[in-house]
């Protein structure tokens, strides 16, 4: 298994560009979801997906979409980006929502805004 | 979700036990407690996570107080390996959302 696998692994991009990062996970997880890292701090939670078609807001959502049409995928959209957004973001999964199961994370894509 | 509470850094010498303690006074009865790693700026790593009673894996230790509102990691010989930052999580249950706090940053000196 390939675990779950980020791309691209780094950005840079104008104010005001659109971007899609992507996620995938071949371990048939059900948990997706998708957290920011500024430098110093700990990781906050963006966007989740407890299944394919269900998505929900984490604590930091503005500026960003997410979709879940298949299990394996969870891409994250940044609208319209902003220096606010130029963060390092991981995307995890695990096999179901809830507190008895650990979390896979992924390698990470560090995105810089200009 | 309940918040945690842990000491910003830390040393251990090289082949002694790395005790890293975590505070969660308002931890409700149905929230678990997890322990993850950051080594650089990797994706966080799990190491161990328990309920109420005390844990060991190949990594660690996780003790537990009886009345649930501390906890501590054990590394039982530390490496230098091991330098990293330890994030102190609780969850629910049933819940979905996973707060990481700002962790622990443990030095493993030689």
């Amino acid at each position: 298994n390939a675990g779950v696998t980020q791309t691209p692994k780094f950005q840079v991009l104008k104010t005001g560009q659109s971007m899609t990062l992507q996620c995938a996970q071949d371990m048939n997880h059900e948990y997706m979801s998708w957290y920011r890292q500024d430098p110093g701090m700990g990781l906050r939670l963006i966007h989740y997906s407890v299944g394919a078609g269900i998505t929900d807001q984490g604590e930091v959502p503005n500026g960003y979409n997410v979709s879940r049409s298949t299990t394996e995928d969870f891409p994250l959209r940044l609208l319209s980006a902003a220096p606010s957004q130029t963060s390092v973001y991981f995307c995890a999964s695990s096999p179901y929502g809830g507190g008895d199961n650990e979390q896979f994370f992924g390698p990470g894509t560090r995105l810089t805004v200009l | 979700d309940a918040k945690t509470t842990q000491p910003p850094s830390m040393d251990c010498a090289e082949g002694r036990a790395a005790n890293l303690p975590c505070n969660h006074s308002t931890i409700s009865g149905n929230e678990y407690v997890y322990w993850y790693r950051q080594i650089h700026s990797q994706g966080p790593q799990y190491i161990i996570h328990g309920l109420k009673n005390n844990e060991t894996n190949e990594m660690a230790s996780l003790i537990i107080t009886e009345d649930r509102k501390s906890s501590t990691l054990i590394l039982p010989h530390a490496t230098l390996r091991d330098t990293a930052v330890y994030y102190c999580i609780v969850r629910v249950v049933a819940g979905n959302q996973f707060y990481f706090g700002t962790g622990t940053s443990l030095t493993v000196i030689p």
